[in-house]
């Protein structure tokens, strides 16, 4: 059974630091890419960006480019979502995601499996 | 940036068929994906490139794209159906969603 279980719920201070986790596991983790997507309460979800295991290849979308670092260790088949400087806007549910790819071509075939979520409250 | 709208509500008898839509700039020159959210929970893949539904998706979903519109078509819509929907593709270097549609079967 495929399975993305992520690290618990956050409580931070504005200006912290901090570092989610997503563990894969009942699947080839080095054989498909790991994404993160963000959503705020009552919004739609948004895609942050994703990590190939194999060769570590990160893509950002604009909007988080600089904002989050991701980053992956597949000896333990673990991918990361970390922030260096939080605000209140950053409080939202993080979803990590598993994707065969992603992009404009034929191998996009969507987001098929869904972490369970972390819930990171950023507040003073 | 890339937009994809959709009605923020749809209501549907049970037994009936409700329809989904997702509006977007030559949205049918791109692949459409859906998902559904139920309260409290992960989204969950239920139409993938416009019309394939993954394994375990029931035959009562269903899904098109063309011109700048794709559509998500639920037949005999059941009450464990009402959810949040979004649709989602790809566009200038991100996966967009949709602005989300509530389905309620009443």
């Amino acid at each position: 059974e495929v399975q993305l279980v992520q690290s618990g719920a956050e409580v931070k201070k504005p200006g912290e630091s901090l570092r989610i986790s997503c563990q894969g596991s009942g699947y080839n983790f080095i054989a498909y890419w790991v994404g993160w997507v963000r959503q705020r309460p009552g919004k739609s979800p948004e895609w942050m960006g994703i990590v190939h295991p194999s060769d570590s290849e990160i893509r950002y979308s604009p909007s988080f480019e600089g904002q989050v670092i991701i980053s992956v260790d597949k000896s333990i088949n673990t991918a990361y979502l970390q922030w260096s400087n939080l605000k209140a806007p950053d409080s939202a549910i993080y979803y990590c995601v598993r994707q065969v790819s992603f992009g404009s071509g034929s191998q996009n075939y969507g987001i098929d499996f869904w972490g369970q979520g972390t819930t990171v409250t950023v507040s003073s | 940036s890339y937009e994809l709208t959709q009605p923020p509500s749809v209501s549907v008898s049970p037994g009936q068929t409700a329809t989904i839509t997702c509006s977007g700039d030559r949205l049918g020159d791109k692949y459409a994906h859906w998902y559904q959210q139920k309260p409290g929970q992960s989204p969950v893949l239920v139409i993938y490139q416009d019309n394939k539904r993954p394994s375990g998706i029931p035959e009562r979903f269903s899904g098109s794209n063309s011109g700048s519109t794709a559509t998500l078509t639920i037949s005999g819509t059941q009450t464990l159906d009402e959810a949040d929907y979004y649709c989602q593709a790809w566009d200038s270097g991100t996966e967009v969603f949709g602005s989300g549609t509530t389905v309620t079967v009443l």
